[in-house]
């Protein structure tokens, strides 16, 4: 299983861009890199996902290393309404999760 | 609307009580995951099916059990030999395959007193 680790808090303001950083040192070739983020109290909704290449669509873009041994979510402009919790997984039959990083957006 | 559904919402039980957590979708999903989540501990894996009539342990499974008697649905018994069952328990559905997204349902938080 590759484990995954995530900082625990970052910050941003307003209609700035935020890079959220994973690590997935033990990834294996066929392991997807899934993000989805949580508001409070309520189930998690996807972001992105990739394999190899860098992913991008309206929500975010997904860099990975050539490694991938660690991936970036980005968010372009960050807005209020992006604050929440923030889950990099990965998934090769079963999805697992890092401990999310919590993402503050200030105004 | 299609969708994948926890039931209920909370629930409270006293200790020593199994207690079966709800989950059922819509989507026509095969594989079907539970997680767990605690106060700054992300989403621990519980179970996971990827067919009917077959399941895996996730991380965490000691004092749960499953089923999978229909692709629709997903339940999860908390039992007494789960030593700190109170949290927010999370199910999600996907297609099978490792490159597809998986949709979550709303949790139930569950309260053992």
């Amino acid at each position: 299983d590759a484990k995954t680790t995530q900082p625990n808090s970052m910050e941003s303001n307003e209609e700035e861009p935020v890079h959220l950083p994973c690590n997935h040192s033990t990834i294996s070739g066929t392991d997807y890199i899934h993000w989805y983020r949580q508001l409070p109290s309520q189930g998690p909704e996807y972001v992105i996902h990739g394999l190899t290449s860098n992913v991008n669509n309206r929500m975010a873009s997904l860099a990975i290393a050539e490694d991938r041994k660690s991936s970036t979510l980005i968010l372009h402009r960050a807005t209020l309404r992006d604050a929440a919790v923030y889950y990099c997984g990965t998934s090769y039959g079963k999805l697992t999760f890092g401990q999310g990083t919590i993402l503050t957006v200030h105004p | 609307d299609g969708g994948i559904t926890q039931s209920p919402k909370y629930l409270f039980r006293k200790e020593g009580q199994n207690v079966t957590l709800s989950c059922e979708q819509n989507l026509n999903h095969d594989a079907m995951y539970w997680y767990r989540q605690d106060p700054g501990q992300g989403l621990r894996l519980i179970y996971y099916s990827q067919i009917v009539n077959d399941f895996q342990k996730g991380d965490i499974a000691e004092g749960y059990s499953v089923s999978r008697e229909k692709k629709e649905s997903f339940p999860l018994t908390v039992t007494s030999a789960q030593k700190n069952p109170t949290a927010f328990y999370l199910c999600a559905s996907s297609i099978v395959g490792t490159g597809y997204e998986a949709f979550f349902g709303q949790g139930t938080r569950l309260t053992v007193v």
